[in-house]
């Protein structure tokens, strides 16, 4: 299976600052079949991005996704107070169908 | 808006089964196009697909846990089912029921709220 390692575990920011997430994979993600969810406390994860790159329905502007191969990047460009929560990356290029580690973003 | 809510007891006893079912609104089970997931998390973890199903009944599991899951439908109630068997400890998690897409887009859009699933006697 195709393990994705997450870095870093943990991530300080301000809000307004630059938030860039890594997702590494253990081997190539086919056609780039990578998601990135976040989760608050108490709730359940929430489709961010799909496909490396395509914004879910609803999601703003300032989520971003990139990479291809074995490296992807979640980037959010200016952080709003409520975009503090952990990040998960899937994969579902091949199966199972598995998920990172997660990072935390957390205000410093 | 489609909407997804687990139920089944919070609590299971060692060696025994855990059942819990997922009720959809806001859409057919049926219509198709859809595989109808569960996923857990335990503990301050990270999430695991556990397996999906498609309205027809074709179902997909995780390898590790494929020899003690069984995941089935039931279409007349808009309805899919998980059973995890012989339970230990290990177990206890978050357990989630989402929807992916077909046609290689397996990723999840929506989600169940999670009920937490104790295993101890």
């Amino acid at each position: 299976e195709i393990v994705l390692t997450q870095s870093p575990g943990t991530l300080s920011l301000s809000p307004g600052e630059r938030a860039t997430l890594s997702c590494r994979a253990s081997q190539s993600v086919s056609s780039s079949y990578l998601a990135w969810y976040q989760q608050k406390p108490g709730q359940a994860p929430r489709l961010l991005i799909y496909g490396a790159s395509s914004r879910a329905t609803g999601i703003p502007d300032r989520f971003s996704g990139s990479g291809s191969g074995t490296d992807f990047t979640l980037t959010i460009s200016r952080l709003e107070p409520e975009d503090f929560a952990v990040y998960y990356c899937q994969q579902y290029g091949s199966s199972p169908e598995t998920f990172g580690q997660g990072t935390k973003l957390e205000i410093k | 808006q489609v909407q997804l809510q687990e139920s089944g007891p919070g609590l299971v006893k060692p060696s025994q089964t855990l059942s819990l079912t997922c009720t959809v609104s806001g859409g057919s089970i049926s219509s198709g196009g859809y595989y109808w997931s569960w996923i857990r998390q335990h503990p301050g973890k990270g999430l695991e697909w556990i397996g999906y199903i498609y309205y027809s009944g074709s179902t997909y599991y995780n390898p590790s846990l494929k020899s003690r899951v069984t995941i089935s439908v039931d279409t007349s109630k808009n309805q899919f089912s998980l059973k995890l068997s012989s339970v230990t400890a290990a177990d206890t998690a978050v357990y989630y029921c989402a929807r992916c897409g077909d046609y290689g887009e397996y990723y999840f859009d929506y989600w169940g709220q999670g009920t937490l699933v104790t295993v101890s006697s």
